[in-house]
């Protein structure tokens, strides 16, 4: 699977959209881009995942890029429950393994 | 639907005593899979399992042992605990058709340290 680079941190303002960039450039045709979130000391939780149209469910929307090489994850409207570690990952459409790297740590301030 | 349990969420063992970390799910996944999260650091892959008999190994299986005899339970067994085991254990399921196994229901964790 493709390997991701994320920043390692980032602050957000509550009630401000909160964009999560993720290169992916090695990313090929059949691996979709997964995120989830970790909220400290929970076990990670499943947010969105899209393979090259953007998505959108209750949680977050999901743009990438038409080259495929990058995405953004988005939260429309940040509150102080969003502060957690989020994962980008990228998984084959067969793939039965989820590799998480370091993720980046989201604090949003009031 | 109570999701992915696992128990205990404690544990303290001394080197070189053996135990079993549960697992259970309710919602009749396929797949079935073991992290393990040092401080500070990502998840890696233990063990995962893509049903009822199935098992095989992720990036860090040395020291564990899982088996799968029903679809519900996926139990790790630490065989010698060691220091370096130190860690916190999560399970997680999914179901196992198409793009799914991507969306992985966690369970709340076992805090493990091992002296």
């Amino acid at each position: 699977d493709a390997k991701t680079t994320q920043p390692t941190s980032m602050d957000c303002a509550e009630g401000r959209a909160a964009n999560l960039p993720c290169n992916h450039s090695t990313i090929s045709g059949n691996e979709y881009v997964y995120w989830y979130r970790q909220i400290h000391s929970q076990g990670p939780q499943y947010i969105i995942h899209g393979l090259k149209n953007n998505e959108t469910n209750e949680m977050a929307s999901l743009i990438i890029t038409e080259d495929r090489k990058s995405s953004t994850l988005i939260l429309p409207h940040a509150t102080l429950r969003d502060t957690a570690v989020y994962y980008c990952i990228v998984l084959k459409a067969a793939g039965n393994k989820l590799t998480f790297g370091g993720g980046t740590r989201v604090l949003v301030k009031p | 639907n109570a999701g992915v349990t696992q128990t205990p969420k404690f544990q303290v063992l001394k080197t070189g005593q053996s135990m079993t970390l549960q697992c259970a799910q309710d919602m009749n996944h396929e797949y079935m899979s073991w992290y393990r999260q040092d401080p500070g650091m990502g998840l890696r892959l233990i063990h995962y399992s893509v049903g009822a008999g199935i098992t095989d190994q992720g990036e860090v299986p040395n020291g564990y042992n899982v088996s799968r005899s029903t679809t519900e339970d996926f139990p790790l067994r630490l065989l010698s605990a060691a220091p370096s085991q130190t860690s916190v254990y999560f399970c997680a399921s999914s179901y196992a058709t198409g793009t799914t196994v991507g969306e992985q229901y966690f369970g709340p964790g076992t805090r493990l340290t091992v002296t």
